[in-house]
This record gives C-alpha cells, structure tokens and sequence, in this order.
C-alpha cells in the first residue's frame, strides 16, 4: 500500500519568499505529524494533529511557521518569510491513531534550502 | 523537551564486525524506539522497548532497555554493509510526542 508521501522533495527558496509543504499520510491514519531536521540534529517535533481535536502547535519554532489539516487528510506546513536559518529538512509522518507507543510512518521529506 | 544523547556520532567499521550506539538520557521515559533512516528517506522504526531491562533481538541486532528506563543500547553482530544507515533513538515523552537524539551515523565497508 502507499506510504506517507511528501512534496516537493526538494526546494530552493530566497530569504524572505513564503514556501508550503504537502504531506499525504497513508489512508486511514487519524494522526499525523510533522518533524523538522537540521544536519547533525536529531528529529525536532513540530506539530501534531488527531482527528477533529485542536492541533498540539507547542513546537513550532516561531510565528513565521504554520500548519493546517484538511478533511483530516492532507497536511501543509507554511514558512512565512523563510531565513536562512530554515533550511532543514522536514518530515511528516503520520499513524493510525496516535496513541503511546504507536508506530510512526515517516514520509521521505522535504529538503528546504534557504539562500 | 527531554534530551537524548547518542554515541559516539560516528562509527565505521568493516564487514563482518560488532557495533554498539549507545543512547542516554538524565530522563526516564515509558518507552524508547529505535530507528534508521537511509539518505533520501524518511526514519524507519526498528523496534520499540517498554520495560527497565527489557532486551529485545531482531536477527543480528540486539536492543536493551535500561533497568531504569534512561539508557539504551542497540549491538549488531556481524555487520553487513546493507547495516550502513543513521540510527536514530527517541523517547516517548507523552502518548505521541518523541523526542529524538542526534544519532549515529554507521557505515559498514564491504
């Protein structure tokens, strides 16, 4: 069956431009998450999303940074007035309900360059 | 945030040798899981350890849980260069939030 997938799988943006993220989580995961990671740098969590409830947003690094679900399906995560400091690359991933000690599925990323 | 340390950063060994990564923390978590990822992927999760002492074994890879659930240790026998990958530790600080370590990069040479 499909995995998480993601894209763009690469971008190049300018410091300042707005970029936006898609995540597809596999069919039928209720929760899904987004992960941001820096070279040398383990996973950062960012946000979380489950079902109809209010998102945990208690990672987002800044005000520049945002994230919606739709439908419950599809993610997009938006950098506002992207710096320098952005580039990573950041995962989604998503699992069936999000409880203790699921399994998280893990898309292949987005690699962000800020120039 | 509970910090996950992992060691050593990097390790490069030949064929047919043992390793162990090390993952340490001052924190105690319910649970702890291993992963690997491969350039261009996302993590793949390896196993996940729940009980102080607890050791786990998935073919030539052995984990181990710490008795008080704050360390843990991944020991692969016999390396093979399909081993060769970034090994990724992380913690479950609440019903769905992990917090990761750094990781360690391992590469096995045929």
């Amino acid at each position: 069956g499909a995995g998480v997938s993601q894209s763009p799988s690469n971008k190049v943006t300018e410091k300042g431009k707005d970029v936006e993220l898609r995540c597809d989580p596999i069919s039928g995961h209720t929760a899904l998450y987004w992960y941001r990671q820096s070279l040398g740098q383990g996973l950062e969590f960012l946000i979380y999303f489950q079902g109809n409830s209010a998102p945990d947003k208690s990672g987002l690094p800044s005000d520049r940074f945002s994230a919606e679900r739709t439908g419950g399906s599809v993610s997009t995560l938006t950098i506002q007035r992207t710096q320098q400091e952005d580039s990573a690359v950041y995962l989604c991933a998503s699992s069936l309900f999000g409880g203790r000690r699921e399994t998280q599925y893990f898309g292949p990323g987005t690699r962000l360059l800020v120039l | 945030t509970q910090l996950l340390e992992q060691s050593p950063q990097f390790l490069s060994i030949q064929e047919g040798e043992n390793l162990t990564v090390y993952c340490n923390s001052s924190s105690v978590f319910s649970s702890l899981q291993w992963y690997r990822q491969e350039p261009g992927e996302g993590p793949v999760l390896l196993v996940t350890v729940v009980t102080g002492g607890e050791v786990k074994k998935l073919k030539r890879l052995t984990f181990q849980f710490g008795d008080a659930r704050k360390d843990s240790s991944l020991h692969i026998t016999a390396a093979q260069p399909g081993d060769t990958g970034l090994y990724l530790c992380a913690g479950e600080e609440n019903d769905y939030k992990l917090s990761f370590g750094a990781g360690t990069t391992v590469t096995v040479r045929a």
